[in-house]
This record gives structure tokens, C-alpha cells and sequence, in this order.
């Protein structure tokens, strides 16, 4: 059973506002990557980290997101202003390495109002 | 145009009925074809990983195969019960970073 743990597992944000979200990876696994789940089931990828670099990220996360995955603290996605567009579950996942495995969390679901 | 599509849509079956699930892709790289589990609201859980040509898995009552050369898995449930109602979701990928979703097959088990 996956440990990635994921908090909040929902928010309401007004648009505007800012939304932020936590992940704990799995115990050891130095790869981090977040992922926007929408209601019609397509996977959008916003960001990874490799401990605490930035390997990858879409251009959506690099003008309206901030990510970090900080030594010895959960990483985070904060959304820095709300859309209504934005409503959808974030899921964290964890591995090993870029070949193994992801490990996801429950996932924390934005609602914009 | 979809990179990974999985059919049917939805499917209904009786518990203890057999399935099978498809997923056509045409991503490349496909170092690695995944199938997941994803409970109504929640997170994913892994079934199974596949990565060799003509490679086939089983994990208790999930059995899967690939065709690389056809670019094609299938999923196969025996006996399904009712706590298999959910989504299952293939997702394929290189080794580095980038995967690819498909938007999953919902299943349903009635009693």
C-alpha cells in the first residue's frame, strides 16, 4: 500500500485566491512528481523534482505555480491565483527513480467557486 | 490526438464474471506500460508493470499482456468482485519522466 500522503483531500478556493497543497513522498524516494487529474479523466503532468531540484515542469506551472520539495518538509504545489479551470484532483506520486514504479497519493481535490 | 486510448469506456459486468480491458497507445518511447486501479475520488494503485515485448504479468486475479509491435495491452480480471468497481487506468512511459495517461476504463460489478 502506497504511503504517499496527501493533504488537504479537498479545498474550496474563491477565484483569486490562493490554493495550496501538501505531499509527503514514500520514505526514500527521492523523485517527486504532481499530476492535475480533471473531471473528464485527463492527466495533465505539472511538475517533478528530483529531491530537491526541479527536473521537469509545463509552462501553465511555471507562470501561475509555485512547487517545492524542500529537505525534511512535505513538498507543496501552491496555485498563486485560482481558476475556475483549476478545479480538478492533484495527485502526488513518488518513486524510486524515473524507471520504477509510482507510488500516488489519495490526491487533494480543488473546487474554485 | 489521444496518445493512449483504453476501450471500452465503461463496462458493467456480473461479479464473477471474467473481463478484459484494451489499451491502444502510440506513445514512443514505451519503456514501460502500467496498469493502475483508481477508486472513485481517490489515488492510483498499481497493478502491474509491464515492460518487455510480448510480456505478460499476473498479480492474484489481474493478468495483463503487451504487444509492443502493436502497440497493445490488455487487462484481464477472473472471478471480478464487487470491491473491483472502479476505474483502471494504463500509462505508458520512457524511462525519464514523461508518461502518458490514458483516460481509464470504468468498471462496474453488480452483484
Amino acid at each position: 500500500n502506497s504511503k504517499v500522503i496527501q493533504t488537504p483531500r479537498y479545498l474550496v478556493k474563491g477565484q483569486g485566491q490562493k490554493a495550496k497543497m501538501r505531499c509527503i513522498p514514500e520514505k526514500g524516494h527521492p523523485v517527486v512528481f504532481w499530476y492535475q487529474q480533471n473531471k473528464n479523466n485527463e492527466f495533465k503532468f505539472l511538475i517533478n523534482f528530483q529531491n530537491q531540484e526541479v527536473l521537469q515542469q509545463i509552462d501553465m506551472t511555471e507562470k501561475r505555480f509555485s512547487a517545492e520539495c524542500p529537505s525534511n518538509s512535505p513538498c507543496s504545489l501552491e496555485i498563486q491565483s485560482s481558476e475556475a479551470g483549476d478545479s480538478a484532483l492533484y495527485l502526488c506520486a513518488s518513486s524510486l527513480n524515473s524507471g520504477n514504479t509510482l507510488y500516488f497519493g489519495e490526491g487533494s481535490r480543488l473546487i474554485v467557486v | 490526438k489521444t496518445q493512449v486510448e483504453q476501450s471500452p469506456q465503461s463496462l458493467v459486468v456480473r461479479q464473477g464474471e471474467n473481463c478484459v480491458l484494451q489499451c491502444n497507445y502510440s506513445v514512443t518511447p514505451d519503456n514501460h506500460l502500467r496498469w493502475f486501479k483508481q477508486d472513485t475520488g481517490k489515488g492510483l494503485v498499481s497493478l502491474t508493470v509491464l515492460v518487455h515485448e510480448n510480456d505478460k504479468t499476473s498479480n492474484g486475479r489481474y493478468s495483463a499482456t503487451l504487444d509492443k509491435d502493436a502497440k497493445h495491452s490488455t487487462l484481464h480480471i477472473t472471478a471480478t468482485l464487487l470491491d473491483d468497481t472502479a476505474t483502471y487506468i494504463c500509462v505508458v512511459g520512457s524511462n525519464t519522466d514523461k508518461v502518458v495517461f490514458g483516460t481509464g476504463t470504468r468498471l462496474q460489478v453488480s452483484p
